[in-house]
């Protein structure tokens, strides 16, 4: 069975620090995205990667970065935190092009 | 790029009763068509997917249509239970991308006892 690990089910943190989030997967999947999740807006995509060290911006880029040195590692990175970055975000990953998609547990962050 | 509408956002139901959510999608290209099922605090998990080669698919209690002419497919879920509460989000592949997926925004659905 495919495990998506995220680092933390909870994190606060204050505007301006720098964020990172953490997910972890165990398949070797070439595949891997972040999602963000608000009430009412369903799934974001912020970004995803192909393959090591490669990605590509989804539909909200805008405030992250990623990082992907590892083909099990992708990491989610708010360089100057803020408010309205409060959210709930999802890693997902498949292998090639068969979906579907893995989630992980999510991780809850809260930016005071 | 894809656009997906999810309706109703809300659902609530009797216990034993159907409920059936539906999505409409943009791109008459696309091709897989997946829910998901996410009880409170925990993560999405698929329940049932359809591929645009056929027009049903049943899994016991749910089973999902797809109209492509119309561009619509439809989650039903039937003798709904207690633990069917949760939010449900319908899915569909993007122009040109077999490995990205656009969300609708999810129906909460209550089944009440």
């Amino acid at each position: 069975d495919v495990k998506v690990t995220q680092s933390s089910r909870y994190l606060v943190k204050r505007t301006g620090e720098k964020v990172f989030l953490e997910c972890v997967q165990d398949m070797d999947h070439e595949n891997m995205f972040w999602y963000r999740q608000d009430p009412g807006l369903g799934l974001r995509l912020i970004y995803f990667s192909y393959d090591v060290k490669m990605k590509e911006k989804g539909d909200i880029p805008e405030g992250y970065s990623v990082s992907r040195e590892k083909k099990e590692r992708f990491s989610l990175i708010l360089e100057s935190a803020s408010t309205n970055q409060t959210s709930m975000y999802l890693c997902a990953s498949i292998y090639r092009g068969e979906q579907p998609q893995h989630f992980g547990d999510g991780t809850r962050l809260s930016i005071l | 790029g894809e656009n997906v509408e999810q309706h109703p956002s809300t659902l609530s139901v009797q216990e034993g009763d159907s409920a059936v959510i539906k999505c409409t999608y943009s791109d008459s290209a696309s091709n897989y068509f997946p829910w998901y099922k996410q009880e409170l605090g925990k993560r999405p998990q698929l329940i049932i997917d359809i591929r645009s080669n056929v027009g049903e698919k049943k899994d016991q209690r749910i089973a999902v249509t797809l109209n492509k002419t119309a561009k619509h497919f439809s989650l039903h879920i039937t003798e709904t239970q207690p633990e069917d509460s949760a939010v449900y989000f319908c899915a569909a592949p993007p122009r040109g991308s077999a490995r990205q997926l656009t969300f609708g925004s999810g129906t909460q659905l209550t089944v009440l006892p």
